[in-house]
């Protein structure tokens, strides 16, 4: 039973537009949220997290919203870069410290 | 530089056969973890350690065993009571209670042949 859910596997953006990708969990217990990016053949590397007692957190061009009444969360990247086309996966944590990782965000930048 | 080596990046193995994929981090990190990642399914937690002599079985840890002998090591062998065994391995290590930093490996392409 998938507790992070990224139901969108793909996403296509021009270069220098708004990306938003969204992600659904359904464990309350959890209090720490991640994102992660992916190139192929490579591990994930951490972009941007959030903990339950914010709603936004910014970094750059990522930023990352929280509502936790609706167990929702989402990455905008703005602008859109080329460099950003990768695989983005969604995780989340409660106290035990393990991730829980969403299926993942195929994200295309086209010029 | 410190980091998290895995190895080997390409590994075949015949159906019947055990194979060990092998993890090493020197960042002095107390966890570490295997993950699998399939297509469509993201990444699936196998087993974790969150210190030497210790672990635990993750979500889909059946067909799979682990030793944590050292700190800076955590191999993963994937036997053949593991049905469907070809998928990218990916293991990572971080600071106990510390879930932000985790760090990933490259990851392993295990291919039944």
């Amino acid at each position: 039973d998938q507790q992070v859910k990224q139901n969108s596997p793909s996403l296509s953006v021009q270069e220098g537009r708004i990306s938003i990708l969204n992600c659904d969990y359904t464990n309350s217990m959890f209090d720490y949220f991640l994102w992660y990016k992916k190139y192929p053949a490579e591990g994930p590397t951490f972009l941007i997290s959030i903990s339950s007692i914010k709603d936004k957190n910014e970094d750059g061009r990522f930023t990352v919203f929280l509502n936790k009444s609706a167990k929702h969360l989402s990455l905008h990247i703005v602008p859109s870069q080329p460099g950003d086309s990768a695989v983005y996966f969604c995780a989340a944590s409660s106290n035990d410290y393990k991730l829980s990782f969403g299926a993942g965000t195929t994200v295309t930048v086209r010029a | 530089d410190g980091g998290i080596t895995q190895s080997p990046k390409y590994l075949f193995r015949k159906e019947g056969q055990n194979v060990t994929l092998s993890c090493e981090q020197n960042l002095n990190h107390d966890a570490m973890y295997w993950y699998r990642q399939d297509p469509g399914q993201g990444l699936r937690l196998i087993y974790y350690s969150q210190i030497v002599n210790d672990f635990q079985k993750g979500d889909i840890a059946e067909g799979y065993s682990v030793s944590r002998e050292k700190k800076e090591s955590f191999p993963l062998t994937v036997t053949s009571a593991q049905k469907n065994p070809t998928a990218f391995y990916l293991c990572a290590s971080s600071r106990s209670g510390q879930t932000y930093g985790y760090t990933f490996g490259s990851g392993t392409r295990l291919t039944v042949v």
